[in-house]
């Protein structure tokens, strides 16, 4: 079946700093999500987002489908962006997900 | 927009013990359903999905079974816990049709 894998497992940024995080998937998919699992457990959907690029305040994605993979990236890192980023891949009505990138900003 | 609901948000069991775990949507109709298994907060597991009521199919041969009396009620169970069943349970929704999946709030099991 389909694989995702996300790059890099861990990430230790200080506050301020830019960072980008990298999805692949091994066979075409029809959709491909951004997640964040907050410290305390909440997933919270980031970006759906199936090709091209999508903004929202200082994050932004981009998905080149023909090369299947993504890239998230947050600029301008806070405290509060720390947690672990999922990638999700949907074939059929499952989503395949990668095993996460787990960041910490620092003050 | 569509609310998942799940409780307890944790929970300490001993092994042999029952376990069910509840979920409930609110907001939308006819959704897909699933249940996920997180452990060592890395990686989700697909352990059950259901796309409407009394259809269950699960990914994961295991101690645990699903059952969804209700369009928007979703529950896991177990008859006897294991050590192996600790983890955290995420319950999520997901419109037949769409792609994307809505979460709740987890339960956070540990079996002693």
């Amino acid at each position: 079946g389909i694989q995702v894998e996300q790059s890099p497992p861990d990430l230790i940024l200080q506050e301020g700093a830019n960072s980008t995080l990298r999805c692949n998937f091994s066979d075409s998919v029809n959709n491909l999500q951004w997640f964040h699992q907050n410290p305390w457990g909440q997933l919270i959907n980031l970006f759906y987002i199936p090709s091209g690029t999508k903004q929202n305040g200082r994050l932004s994605a981009t998905t080149v489908a023909t090369e299947r993979y993504s890239l998230l990236y947050i600029s301008s890192s806070q405290t509060t962006d720390s947690g672990v980023y999922f990638c999700a891949a949907l074939t059929n009505y499952q989503l395949i997900w990668g095993a996460g990138t787990k960041l910490i900003i620092k003050p | 927009s569509q609310t998942i609901h799940q409780w307890p948000a944790t929970l300490v069991q001993p092994v042999g013990s029952p376990l069910s775990l509840e979920c409930t949507v609110e907001g939308t109709s006819n959704p897909n359903l699933y249940w996920y298994r997180q452990a060592a907060g890395r990686g989700l597991q697909l352990l059950f999905y259901s796309v409407g009521i009394g259809q269950i199919s699960s990914e994961v041969p295991q101690n645990l079974s699903a059952s969804r009396p209700q369009d928007r009620q979703f529950i896991l169970s177990s008859k006897k816990l294991l050590l192996s069943d600790s983890g955290f349970y995420l319950c999520a929704s997901g419109l037949a049709g769409a792609d994307t999946q809505y979460f709740g709030p987890g339960t956070r099991l540990t079996v002693l």
